[in-house]
């Protein structure tokens, strides 16, 4: 069973466009939502995250926008770069002591062309 | 520092074949894990551990041993490779001094095909 499902599959934008990646997840518990970066053959890295008692938070040309109610969460790329392109998973944790298990979306693989 | 390092960076495997993956860290970090990355899967968690000499099963343990005897080191044996377990895999680091428990540190990953 997917907890965390994100879509697109994969994104093409423009320079200078904005990328919306998407995701919903089913358990109210989860209270820690990161977006993780991956270049390719490279490891994944935090990019943003973000807790349920906030709506959005913005660092940079990057935004998290959080719906609690519809259990959505997204992540907003201003002003893409040719730079971004990467694959993009969202993520979904519980607990705010003791290690946290990590459900991963199943990630979305950007494209900015010039 | 050097961060999260893993060896081997790529292998190939025989069916019924054993091999360890390493993973080291040099951030002092509590917390380590192992995850394998499918296409259209994302990355799902096969064993963590919480400190030396704790070890647990993560989402997809089956075929997979860990121990962790050092805070530093955290190998990952497969004890019989089977194709089902050709994946590229990645292990994390998180929790050190003055650091959040949330945020992993990931390595630049071991591709592994079993034929």
């Amino acid at each position: 069973q997917q907890q965390v499902k994100q879509s697109p599959q994969s994104l093409i934008v423009q320079k200078g466009g904005i990328s919306i990646i998407n995701c919903a997840y089913e358990n109210t518990a989860f209270d820690y939502f990161p977006w993780y970066q991956q270049f390719p053959g490279k490891g994944p890295a935090l990019l943003i995250a973000i807790r349920p008692d906030v709506s959005e938070k913005k660092e940079g040309r990057f935004t998290i926008s959080f719906n609690k109610s519809a259990k959505q969460f997204s992540l907003h790329i201003m002003d893409s770069q040719p730079g971004d392109s990467a694959t993009y998973f969202c993520a979904a944790s519980i607990g705010r002591a003791g290690y946290q298990k990590v459900t991963f979306g199943t990630g979305t693989k950007l494209q900015v062309i010039p | 520092n050097a961060g999260v390092t893993q060896t081997p960076k790529f292998q190939v495997l025989k069916t019924g074949q054993s091999m360890t993956l390493q993973c080291a860290q040099d951030m002092n970090h509590e917390y380590m894990s192992w995850y394998r990355q499918d296409p259209g899967m994302g990355l799902r968690l096969i064993h963590y551990s919480v400190g030396a000499g704790i070890t647990d099963q993560g989402e997809v343990p089956n075929g997979y041993n860990v121990s962790r005897s050092t805070t530093e080191d955290f190998p990952l044996r497969l004890l019989s490779a089977a194709p089902s377990q050709t994946s590229v895999y990645f292990c994390a680091s998180s929790y050190g001094p003055g650091g959040a428990r949330y945020e992993q540190y990931f390595g630049p990953g071991t591709r592994l095909t079993v034929t």
